[in-house]
């Protein structure tokens, strides 16, 4: 079974400058989620799609970050403008939807992330 | 409002010594326990879950984590650490949906 794919890997951009990273999520999985990692700190969520709606989104710096998820499948994370301190991991995850219990039911299973350095 | 601790940034351990890490976590309701490893320039990798039955729980990597209701624990371990075990540890906790991180915690095995 294929894990959850992103790209780009790396991004270095100037300040100011836009990006976007895009990720598809296993087959088959309802949700997906955008995390934020700073060096040294746990993951925080951004937002959390269930199909192509939008579940939660309240740490999702919204001046400057959005996302979508247009056909319930795969989603796009962008920042326009950004800051030095969006230098961080960006990982996309996904899990099934919730309900009985069964191998991996409640389980997030996450990409390789995508590391962006802001200069 | 739930929670989720890790108390120690850093746990240094011989190899063939045994290894834990530690998670407190605070929910009203069924805790959902979950422990994930990220090495070096890579995503979160599952390790092991905690929903229901048996207290401990086998897991990938010859991983097992005992869950503790009275003490509001789920602690990782390991009877025998391998040198390339060290890496960045998460316990995590699902409640009303939300899948929340602690902060990690940097296991360190030397040879």
């Amino acid at each position: 079974e294929a894990g959850v794919a992103q790209s780009p890997r790396y991004k270095i951009i100037e300040k100011r400058q836009s990006v976007a990273f895009w990720c598809n999520p296993i087959s088959g999985h309802a949700t997906l989620y955008w995390y934020q990692q700073i060096l040294g700190q746990g993951p925080k969520l951004l937002i959390q799609f269930q199909n192509n709606g939008v579940v939660d989104d309240s740490q999702l710096p919204k001046d400057r970050f959005s996302a979508e998820r247009l056909k319930g499948v795969d989603s796009t994370l962008k920042i326009q403008p950004a800051k030095l301190e969006d230098s961080a991991v960006y990982l996309c995850a996904s899990s099934p939807l919730r309900g009985p219990d069964r191998e991996g039911g409640n389980t997030i299973y996450f990409g390789e992330g995508s590391w962006l350095t802001v200069v | 409002a739930q929670s989720v601790a890790q108390p120690e940034d850093q746990v240094n351990v011989a190899e063939g010594n045994p290894l834990t890490v530690k998670c407190t976590y605070s929910v009203s309701g069924n805790p959902y326990l979950f422990w994930y490893v990220q090495y070096p320039n890579r995503g979160l990798q599952f390790l092991l879950k905690y929903i229901t039955g048996d207290n401990l729980v086998k897991g990938s990597y010859g991983f097992e984590a005992e869950f503790n209701k009275s003490q509001t624990s789920f602690h990782l371990k390991k009877p025998s650490a391998l040198v390339s075990d060290s890496a960045l540890y998460f316990c995590a906790l699902r409640g009303r949906g939300k899948f929340q991180f602690g902060a990690g915690t940097q296991v360190v095995v030397t040879p």
